[in-house]
């Protein structure tokens, strides 16, 4: 059974950081594009990032480049979401996703992490 | 970026009866592959989401076959032929052909 476990969420002041982690099971997860979704309180979903199941392409939203640094380490069936000069509008569920195009995209979810940004 | 709209917001429906749910984009969602990569997503109360539909039409394992995608280039839609009660929630189209993937805003479905 696919499983997907993120970790990591918290209170965080505006201008911190957090780091986010899933960790996978059930699958070879080196072989699958990973993805970052996330969803502010009450509103609907949000692509954030995606990396390549070799890390050799990462993309970001326009809403996180250069804030958000998406990583994974295949040894240890995990995926990461650093996530620097944190806003009040960064402030939700941070779901993994697993799989790119060759899946169809998004073809399992974990159970979410809470982000909140508040002062 | 692909806008992705969907309608109505709201869909409040009877027990046994049907629904359908529409769904277009700002532009086609054909890859250069061939394939539309047109997803829905349903997510219920407190829940994850959860991927029903793939590539337009595609029934995810274990999905209901009460559930059925179609439509196609920017023109989607998505139907319920008998709702039930476990079918309420949260409904999004989502694109992935054009980055940024970009999903829809959401159809709520509830009981009426």
């Amino acid at each position: 059974e696919v499983q997907l476990v993120e970790s990591g969420g918290g209170l965080v002041k505006p201008g911190g950081s957090l780091r986010l982690s899933c960790e996978a099971s059930g699958f070879t997860f080196s072989t699958y594009t990973m993805n970052w979704v996330r969803q502010a309180p009450g509103k609907g979903l949000e692509w954030v990032s995606s990396i390549s199941s070799r890390s050799d392409y990462i993309l970001y939203a326009d809403s996180v480049r250069g804030r958000f640094t998406i990583s994974r380490d295949n040894a240890k069936n995990s995926l990461y979401l650093q996530m620097n000069s944190l806003r009040a509008e960064d402030t939700a569920v941070y779901y993994c996703a697993r799989g790119g195009r060759a899946s169809d995209w998004f073809d399992s979810w974990g159970q979410g992490t809470l982000v909140t940004v508040s002062s | 970026d692909v806008v992705m709209t969907q309608s109505p917001l709201s869909l409040p429906v009877t027990l046994g009866q049907p629904a359908s749910i529409s769904c277009r984009s700002s532009q086609s969602l054909v890859y250069s592959d061939g394939n539309t990569y047109l997803n829905w997503f349903q997510q219920r109360p407190g829940q994850s989401p959860r991927r029903l539909i793939y590539k337009v039409s595609n029934r995810d394992s274990g999905v209901p076959d009460r559930f059925s995608g179609g439509g196609s280039g920017t023109d989607f839609t998505l139907k319920i032929s008998r709702v039930e009660a476990e079918d309420v929630g949260v409904y999004y189209c989502m694109q992935g052909t054009h980055w940024p993937l970009t999903f829809g805003g959401g159809t709520k479905v509830e009981i009426k």
